[in-house]
């Protein structure tokens, strides 16, 4: 299988804190993607990184990628009880195909 | 928000019924996606399209069959529904961005319960 896999699986922190969920992945790829998904909803794009960068910034949003270990991580500080939703990687490797990780629940307590 | 719609969004069937799920877009992407969540395994391609009446299969395609006979329409056909087929659906669009794509934009899904 080329699905990625999401690190915790599950994460409940207090309001204020940091999130950081990983995300490891099985083949070469153009690029990493993560999404936010709300109970009941579709996914959300949140933040693109290119297979040629390393470090990546979006509002309270970093997310870092590493090809030699095949792995990413999505921080999100100084999170918000409507930060809480699932969070999923999902995997471009130019066959017009994305590969979904199984995702990361966040659960925010205010 | 992208311009994609799911209908129906909720269905009830029964085991051996055909059902048709209907995915439309107005943002004239080239790239449709059908997926299905269940939990404890994300989502899962199904079947995608990479152009009117191009289609291919996915990871879990078997049951499904698909349709586009124009650019904003893909549909998914289960030709004779089984509780295995019980999840929610998402249908998903992108387009060619050089050797790439662009994000894909979802729909909010279809729940189907097959009984």
């Amino acid at each position: 299988s080329q699905q990625g896999e999401e690190d915790p699986q599950a994460l409940s922190i207090q309001e204020g804190e940091n999130a950081t969920m990983n995300c490891s992945y099985k083949t070469s790829i153009n690029n990493l993607q993560w999404y936010r998904q709300n109970s009941g909803r579709g996914l959300v794009h949140l933040i693109l990184i290119r297979s040629n960068e390393r470090e990546k910034h979006s509002g309270r949003l970093r997310v870092t990628l590493d090809t030699s270990k095949k792995s990413s991580s999505l921080l999100i500080t100084a999170s918000r009880a409507a930060d809480t939703a699932s969070y999923f990687c999902a995997t471009d490797a130019g066959t017009y195909k994305y590969i979904f990780g199984t995702g990361t629940r966040l659960k925010v307590l205010a | 928000d992208a311009g994609i719609t799911q209908s129906p969004r909720h269905k009830v069937t029964e085991t051996g019924t055909p059902v048709t799920l209907r995915c439309h877009q107005t943002e004239n992407h080239r790239y449709m996606y059908w997926y299905r969540q269940d939990p404890g395994h994300g989502l899962r391609l199904i079947h995608y399209s990479y152009g009117v009446k191009d289609t291919d299969k996915g990871e879990v395609s078997d049951g499904y069959s698909v349709s586009r006979s124009k650019t904003e329409d893909f549909l998914l056909t289960l030709e004779s529904a089984t509780s295995s087929q019980t999840s929610v659906y998402f249908c998903a669009i992108s387009d060619q961005q050089g050797r790439g794509h662009t994000p894909q934009h979802f729909g909010d899904g279809t729940r189907l319960s097959i009984l």
